[in-house]
């Protein structure tokens, strides 16, 4: 009963380095996104996916690279971490097969850029 | 102009009396989702509540009830017989435009503490 995992839960990053933030989920959802929350802001949408190839920008964009390969995989690429980054990301999912098109949250990585 | 609106950064009730959480939204579109999420001092981003634009009735769930008001553009979140777990900051969130819809936004959240 795994739902969303994203993978690492904590990371602390030098200013100008690379990483890849990993979301993966196994509910078969066509829809995955990723969040950032920093603090009095709530969630801002970064860049959402509707299917496998398929990506496109959220709100807050700038500085991130995602790409959708397959179903499950909807990694976040850092390619020159500042600290303006410095936040907890979160990966969601949702099918758009009936129902509420409730997302579900991962647990969450909290990155720290220094 | 925010598109969700939480005026009350931080609530206070006591245990077993019901609570109420203020949300206001705003969108020009006529089809668009209503949604609660609670987050626990452990991280987690948990579902509590669904209320689509076209639903004539209020959403139930348990002891959390969505007090819509479409013409105020208001989903206030009532939480009845408040329990010590219920302490957690709480998130109103909109998706705007139809089920399939890909824009999300969030509120920048209430912090519940309910007091023994």
């Amino acid at each position: 009963n795994a739902g969303v995992t994203q993978t690492p839960k904590f990371q602390v990053l030098k200013t100008g380095q690379s990483m890849t933030l990993q979301c993966a989920q196994d509910m078969n959802h066509e829809y995955m996104s990723w969040y950032r929350q920093d603090p009095g802001m709530g969630l801002r949408l970064i860049h959402y996916s509707v299917g496998a190839g398929i990506t496109d920008q959220g709100e807050v964009p700038n500085g991130y690279n995602v790409s959708r390969s397959t179903t499950e995989d909807f990694p976040l690429r850092l390619l020159s971490a500042a600290p303006s980054q410095t936040s907890v990301y979160f990966c969601a999912s949702r099918t758009f097969r009936g129902g509420k098109n409730i997302q579900y949250f991962g647990a969450g990585t909290r990155l720290s850029v220094l | 102009a925010q598109k969700i609106t939480q005026t009350q950064p931080g609530m206070f009730v006591q245990e077993k009396e019901a609570v109420t959480l203020d949300c206001t939204y705003d969108t020009s579109d006529q089809s668009y989702g209503l949604f609660w999420y609670k987050q626990p001092s452990s991280g987690e981003m948990i579902f509590l509540i669904y209320q689509g634009s076209y639903d004539e009735q209020n959403a139930t769930e348990g002891r959390y009830s969505l007090n819509f008001q479409k013409a105020r553009k208001s989903a206030n979140l009532v939480i009845s017989a408040s329990q010590l777990g219920d302490s957690a900051m709480y998130f109103c969130a909109m998706r705007e435009g139809p089920d399939t819809g890909n824009q999300f936004y969030f509120g920048t959240g209430t912090s519940l503490t309910v007091i023994p």
